[in-house]
């Protein structure tokens, strides 16, 4: 069974500075999707940044890049000029890539709280 | 605009009560999600649907239970059987067009709470 692993329950950075949510997870799978959500206080989880794990390259969002590191099975996000607007929690989400439909279940970390200093 | 509504925001249970939580999308996906949320313990599956008329238990089924009779809506009822059902339960949805990779899209969700 896949797992997903997310160390840091929460975390803290000053306005304009850069953070890196660490993620980790377990599975046996070589064909992947990984995901970052974010839940802000209103508690609607908004897709942040997917990466697909047969891309060597990482993907990236406007202020929003992963560093994925297939072999060590780490996927972390950093968050670069910061903004008040970020704080929320973030959760990272594994999904195993099987065509045909729903049984493509995400599987979700603990999630880490970042909080955004002015 | 296009998007998944849950309804209603906050609900209360009283000892040995069913509720519905409603969940309907006007994003024409195919598939349907239902997640619990707990503090520290991330999201869990509940159940998912991904045609009408079809529906599959997720990690934590029991003392819940789905519809599915028309493509718009999946409503999940919790039972009496739900022991410990005060949470905050996310629905979402997904298409299955273009592929495997396309991303789930939550609604803003239901928090239950016990009487």
């Amino acid at each position: 069974a896949q797992t997903v692993t997310q160390s840091q329950p929460e975390m803290s950075v000053q306005e304009a500075e850069t953070v890196t949510l660490s993620c980790t997870y377990d599975t046996s799978e070589n064909n992947y999707y990984l995901f970052w959500y974010k839940q802000p206080p209103s508690r609607q989880m908004i897709l942040v940044i997917r990466q697909e794990a047969y891309k060597q390259q990482n993907a990236t969002e406007n202020r929003f890049s992963v560093n994925f590191q297939k072999a060590a099975k780490s996927f972390s996000l950093k968050i670069s000029d910061s903004q008040l607007g970020d704080t929320a929690m973030y959760f990272c989400a594994f999904m195993k890539l099987l065509y045909g439909g729903a049984t493509n279940k995400l599987i979700f970390g603990t999630g880490t709280l970042l909080a955004v200093q002015p | 605009d296009g998007g998944i509504t849950q309804s209603p925001k906050y609900l209360f249970r009283k000892e040995g009560q069913n509720v519905t939580l409603s969940c309907e999308q006007n994003l024409n996906h195919d598939a349907m999600y239902w997640y619990r949320q707990d503090p520290g313990q991330g999201l869990r599956l509940i159940y998912y649907s991904q045609i009408v008329n079809d529906f599959q238990k997720g990690d934590i089924a029991e003392g819940y239970s789905v519809s599915r009779e028309k493509k718009e809506s999946f409503p999940l009822t919790v039972t009496s059987a739900q022991k410990n059902p005060t949470a905050f339960y996310l629905c979402a949805s997904r298409s299955l067009v273009r592929g495997a990779h396309q991303p789930q899209h939550f609604g803003d969700g239901t928090r239950l709470s016990i009487l």
